[in-house]
């Protein structure tokens, strides 16, 4: 089945660091990617999404490119701030010749906290 | 701009009741998504309505029923709860599953924590 798969965390950084959290995916369509970000206590945001191969999605400094040939969708922020520290999925959802598609299916999400 | 507005945002139960949890989409908004997240875990996928239609089902027990109203909003009712119902409950809404409306994003609300003691 379609799956998304994060990289171990949590991670730990400084203020303005480098950050990259790596996610791959298996999916049996062509499937849309997002990233999503939740802050203590709320519900999930959208951060970024891709539809298509080679598509880069970017927001607030993130960005994550769409690898047909790798099957990831890595996220990446050249300078952190405290600010950023939240929980990051990365989530896909089939788009044109699934069954399931409208459903999102995520990662396990990545713990990211920053220090002053 | 309105949200998904979820009520209510925290919910204690005891063991073998039930519960009712809502969801009102964003105005215009006719698919809902209902979603479950474990302490520490990702969001699973539970049911979603296109159209007070079901339109998917995952990993929902059947102890678990939803539908969507005329109104769009929509109720997750949990019956004979048990200590791995305990969990933060996540509605989202969308615009449509039309295949041309690649790439339509959910828009999830802030979630109904259920603890079942």
């Amino acid at each position: 089945g379609d799956s998304v798969t994060q990289m171990e965390g949590p991670v730990t950084l400084s203020e303005e660091a480098f950050l990259t959290i790596n996610c791959t995916y298996t999916a049996t369509g062509y499937p849309s990617l997002f990233w999503y970000v939740q802050y203590p206590g709320e519900g999930l945001q959208l951060l970024l999404k891709a539809t298509k191969a080679d598509d880069k999605g970017s927001n607030k400094g993130f960005e994550a490119t769409y690898r047909k040939e790798t099957t990831s969708f890595h996220l990446e922020k050249g300078s952190v701030q405290v600010s950023d520290s939240a929980v990051y999925f990365c989530a896909l959802r089939l788009t044109a010749g699934g069954t399931s598609y409208g459903k999102l299916t995520f990662g396990q999400g990545t713990i990211l906290t920053v220090h002053p | 701009a309105a949200g998904v507005i979820q009520s209510p945002r925290h919910l204690i139960k005891e063991k073998r009741e039930t519960a009712t949890l809502k969801c009102y989409p964003i105005p215009r908004h006719d698919t809902v998504y209902w979603y479950q997240q474990g302490p520490g875990q990702d969001p699973q996928f539970l049911i979603s309505f296109y159209e007070k239609m079901q339109s998917d089902k995952g990993s929902i027990p059947d102890r678990f029923s939803a539908q969507q109203f005329s109104d769009y909003h929509s109720e997750l009712n949990m019956s004979s709860l048990e200590l791995g119902d305990s969990a933060l409950y996540f509605c989202a809404s969308s615009l449509g599953l039309r295949r041309d409306r690649v790439g339509n994003e959910q828009f999830f609300g802030p979630g109904t924590r259920l603890t079942v003691l």
